[in-house]
């Protein structure tokens, strides 16, 4: 089983609709969790971090779930500027993120 | 807002030859990191730095591999001799604590490296 596993997509989605990712993660022992996000080519852009208690940054939700090992990102009210890849990382050992390969999201108009 | 910076953006080596990519991290960040990612395959961890030395290392950061803070502001990933599969995009990152504590990592935006 891979580290860090999420669905490729893509997500094609219109305008305003509200989409979800999910993230996997096989080391139970991971303590920290983030999105990232990651335009074509360039630098992953953290999102925000994944706290237990679930946390919320404008149209951005993230969850965790322990006991099922996965984590969530949701997005409301979906923006033309938030298609982009999405990556899950979670923390491995004290320092090092494993990434997952990243789930795509192309919003239309 | 403060960010980390990369030099050069792109890198073009014949194979054998040896490389050096460097970085600035944030100015008040203590942790440091080198990742690579190959085109269309995942970001992957190499290595991460602090105190002075290396912290952990991913099983990719062999003997060719060495990093090195020569000064107050610099952190610099050196590739002794360079292989056709280390050609990549590679990142660097800095956060202001163990990540492990909550503390974010921030990449740079990468050099590119193309091995001939």
């Amino acid at each position: 089983r891979k580290e860090v596993e999420q669905d490729p997509g893509p997500f094609n989605v219109p305008e305003g609709a509200t989409v979800a990712f999910n993230c996997t993660y096989s080391n139970s022992a991971s303590q920290s969790f983030f999105w990232y996000r990651q335009d074509c080519r360039k630098e992953p852009k953290l999102l925000m971090s994944v706290y237990s208690s679930g946390n919320e940054d404008g149209r951005f939700t993230a969850q965790l779930n322990r006991a099922s090992q996965y984590i969530s990102l949701l997005i409301r009210d979906s923006k033309l500027s938030d298609s982009a890849t999405y990556l899950c990382a979670c923390l491995r050992g004290g320092t090092a993120l494993i990434f997952g390969k990243g789930t795509t999201l192309s919003v239309s108009s | 807002e403060p960010e980390v910076t990369q030099t050069p953006s792109h890198q073009v080596t014949q194979m054998g030859q040896e490389v050096i990519l460097r970085c600035v991290p944030i100015s008040n960040h203590l942790y440091f990191y080198w990742y690579r990612q190959i085109l269309g395959q995942k970001v992957e961890f190499l290595v991460s730095f602090y105190n002075n030395e290396i912290s952990e290392k991913s099983e990719i950061f062999d003997d060719q591999f060495s990093v090195e803070r020569p000064d107050g502001s610099n952190f610099t990933l050196k590739i002794r001799s360079t292989k056709l599969e280390d050609s990549a995009m590679y990142f660097c990152a800095s956060s202001r604590g163990n990540t492990g504590g909550g503390q974010p990592q921030h990449f740079g935006d990468g050099t590119r490296l193309s091995i001939l």
